[in-house]
């Protein structure tokens, strides 16, 4: 079954820098890859996906580039602002899996 | 977020006895899932299921039955609840394998 694995475990930033959080997976077959982003005692919530017809999505200071060959994928935040501190999860999935597989998450911590 | 809710939002329980969280959304997803989030370990599928009457195990089955009889609800029962359950437990619903996944609010479960 498909295996993803996130680096770092914790990061933390200046608030203004970049922060970048990478994932790999294992199933080639893997077509579709989520970020959440879930906020202290909150759910985690959708901030962006790429599906594997793409290589990059942008939405504002959030990026998802997607390496197929690598088998891997990676979230790029620019100009963090404190209220980016949460853990970030990256997951993927494919159509006859069924089901997303998270990877262990990314403490994201900005400091003013 | 309010299309997908959970209930109790705090339970406390002993040892052995049996304890059902529910899980209701009001979009018609057909699929719905549930996760257990430890430090440590991020986001564990326990079970999904692809559509009423149709379920699956996922990473971490043992120990939890569900069922789901109607597409708007998916119950997780602990047949005999254990320390090591002690955990917070999210429900999540889509409309596909890789679409969204919507996630409601948590149950956060401490067996006595």
């Amino acid at each position: 079954g498909e295996n993803v694995e996130q680096h770092p475990s914790t990061l933390s930033v200046q608030e203004g820098d970049s922060a970048v959080i990478k994932c790999t997976y294992s199933d080639s077959a893997s077509n579709y890859f989520p970020w959440y982003k879930q906020e202290l005692g909150k759910r985690p919530q959708l901030i962006i996906d790429i599906r594997s017809n793409v290589g990059e999505k942008k939405d504002q200071r959030i990026a998802v580039t997607l390496n197929k060959t690598a088998k891997h994928f990676s979230l790029h935040i620019t100009e963090t602002q404190p209220e980016d501190s949460a853990v970030y999860f990256c997951a993927a999935a494919n159509t006859g899996f069924q089901k997303l597989v998270f990877g262990t998450g990314t403490r994201l911590l900005v400091s003013p | 977020d309010a299309g997908i809710t959970q209930s109790p939002r705090y339970k406390i329980t002993e040892t052995g006895r049996q304890v059902t969280l529910m899980c209701h959304q009001t979009w018609s997803h057909s699929y719905m899932f549930w996760y257990r989030q430890d430090l440590g370990h991020g986001l564990r599928l326990i079970y999904y299921s692809a559509a009423a009457d149709i379920t699956d195990k996922g990473e971490v089955p043992d120990g939890y039955v569900v069922s789901r009889s109607k597409t708007e609800n998916f119950p997780l029962t602990l047949e005999s609840a254990t320390r090591s359950q002690t955990s917070v437990y999210f429900c999540a619903s889509s409309e596909g394998t890789i679409y969204e996944q919507y996630f409601g609010p948590g149950t956060r479960l401490t067996v006595t």
